[in-house]
């Protein structure tokens, strides 16, 4: 059973465009939700989190929007550049443990 | 942030040879150190949980015998693929949990092992 589901499996986004990944999970635990961003050949690298007390959280070009009634968490990347094309994987994690439940994860491709 | 490091960076070795990872904290103290499998274009899959001076928690189906775990500092962790074979060729990476109140997970830059 997948407990977080990451769609879509890709996307070609134009420079200069919003980027949109969306998440659901199923395990209510859950009390904290990373965004990872990974190149090729590298591991990856934590690019914004939220926990289910607040329901959006922005850092520069990055959006977190979280809907803890939905279970649905997603990723919105705006004004989205080249140097963005990487692979997302959305995470979720009960604290208690800190085990990362990871998605499948979404190859982002931003066209110049 | 805090830095996790990876070594060997990439590893090829005959089948049948044992190939162990290294995964340092470098500027903190790790409580915890979890170990991934990533095969090409899926998603990272825990293999194990490594607590200082304990014996490592293996996920379901992962063979400990296979993948030796040793955390023997709260900044090295080692996983030793043991009788490798091509089946076990795949990006391994580490993450390390620090031991501050957010406890925030860094990951190391991942280790390639191709076994011929």
């Amino acid at each position: 059973q997948q407990q977080v589901k990451q769609s879509p499996q890709s996307l070609i986004v134009q420079k200069g465009g919003i980027s949109i990944i969306n998440c659901a999970y199923e395990n209510t635990a859950f009390d904290y939700f990373p965004w990872y961003q990974q190149f090729p050949g590298k591991g990856p690298a934590l690019l914004i989190a939220i926990r289910p007390d607040v329901s959006e959280k922005k850092e520069g070009r990055f959006t977190i929007s979280f809907n803890k009634s939905a279970k649905q968490f997603s990723l919105h990347i705006m004004d989205s550049q080249p140097g963005d094309s990487a692979t997302y994987f959305c995470a979720a994690l009960r604290g208690s443990n800190y085990k990362l439940t990871f998605g499948k994860g979404t190859l982002l491709t931003v066209n110049p | 942030g805090a830095v996790v490091s990876q070594h060997p960076s990439w590893v090829i070795c005959k089948s049948g040879t044992s190939v162990k990872i290294e995964c340092r904290s470098l500027d903190f103290q790790a409580t915890t150190m979890f170990w991934y499998r990533q095969f090409p274009k899926q998603s990272l899959m825990l293999m194990a949980t490594s607590n200082e001076g304990s014996k490592a928690t293996y996920e379901q189906g992962v063979e400990k015998d296979k993948f030796l775990i040793n955390h023997a500092s709260l900044t090295l962790s080692t996983l030793t693929v043991t009788s490798a074979h091509p089946e076990d060729s795949s990006f391994y990476i580490c993450s390390a949990r620090s031991g501050t109140n957010t406890g925030e997970l860094f990951f190391g830059e991942g280790s390639r092992l191709t076994v011929l």
